[in-house]
């Protein structure tokens, strides 16, 4: 059975600095991994889709990486700001199958 | 650009009593889901729906839920005799395709508060 973690839980860091976050997944079997963001209260927000054939995946300040045989994902952040604070979900696709979701990392950026 | 409608965005529903979370999926897509978000928990996976038919279904997806297009554009999950348990956010999501290139696009959510 597929289970996703998330590190660190939680992270705050100023404004200005590159982040990374990670996302771990048991079995390399997967379709495809996307990455979310969740405001307090809020849905999700897709951020980055990533398929299982591609390494990496970017958009304005977001890359994401795909390092499938080690059963890994990071999401990095390039000069953050206060407007990046939320909770960001990883979710791995197993084959034929739907989304299974990590618990989150909550990210404050501090102006 | 087109969103994931969800209505109402908060329900609170005596124990026992039925409930109906309504989607409008993005109107070109094709495969429509509903996941829910226990109170500092994961998002889980509950069901998808294709052609007027379940896809696939969790654990937690038990009788008392079901699933329905009603029409061309609403999309509902309904449980029929509500729990405290089933406190939670419920997500629909929809997709154009199920291709490895094919992002869901969530919805705000739908509260649901058991009392």
């Amino acid at each position: 059975k597929q289970e996703v973690t998330q590190i660190p839980a939680a992270l705050s860091v100023p404004e200005g600095e590159n982040l990374v976050l990670n996302c771990s997944f048991t079995d390399s079997a997967i379709y495809n991994l996307q990455w979310f963001r969740q405001d307090p209260g809020k849905g999700l927000t897709s951020l980055l889709l990533i398929q299982s054939s591609q390494r990496e995946q970017t958009s304005g300040r977001l890359n994401a990486s795909l390092d499938k045989s080690s059963g890994r994902s990071t999401l990095y952040i390039a000069a953050s700001q206060p407007g990046d604070s939320a909770t960001y979900l990883c979710a791995v696709r197993p084959h034929g199958q739907n989304f299974v979701f990590g618990p989150g990392t909550r990210l404050s950026v501090l102006p | 650009e087109p969103e994931v409608t969800q209505t109402p965005s908060h329900q609170v529903t005596q124990m026992g009593q039925e409930v109906i979370l309504r989607c409008v999926p993005i109107s070109n897509h094709l495969y429509f889901y509903w996941y829910r978000q226990i109170l500092g928990q994961k998002v889980e996976f509950l069901v998808s729906f294709y052609n007027n038919e379940i896809s696939e279904k969790s654990e937690i997806f038990d009788d008392q839920f079901s699933v329905e297009r009603p029409d061309g554009s609403n999309f509902t999950l309904k449980i029929r005799s509500t729990k405290l348990e089933d406190s939670a956010m419920y997500f629909c999501a929809s997709s154009r395709g199920q291709g490895a290139g094919q992002p869901q696009h969530f919805g705000d959510g739908t509260r649901l508060s058991i009392l």
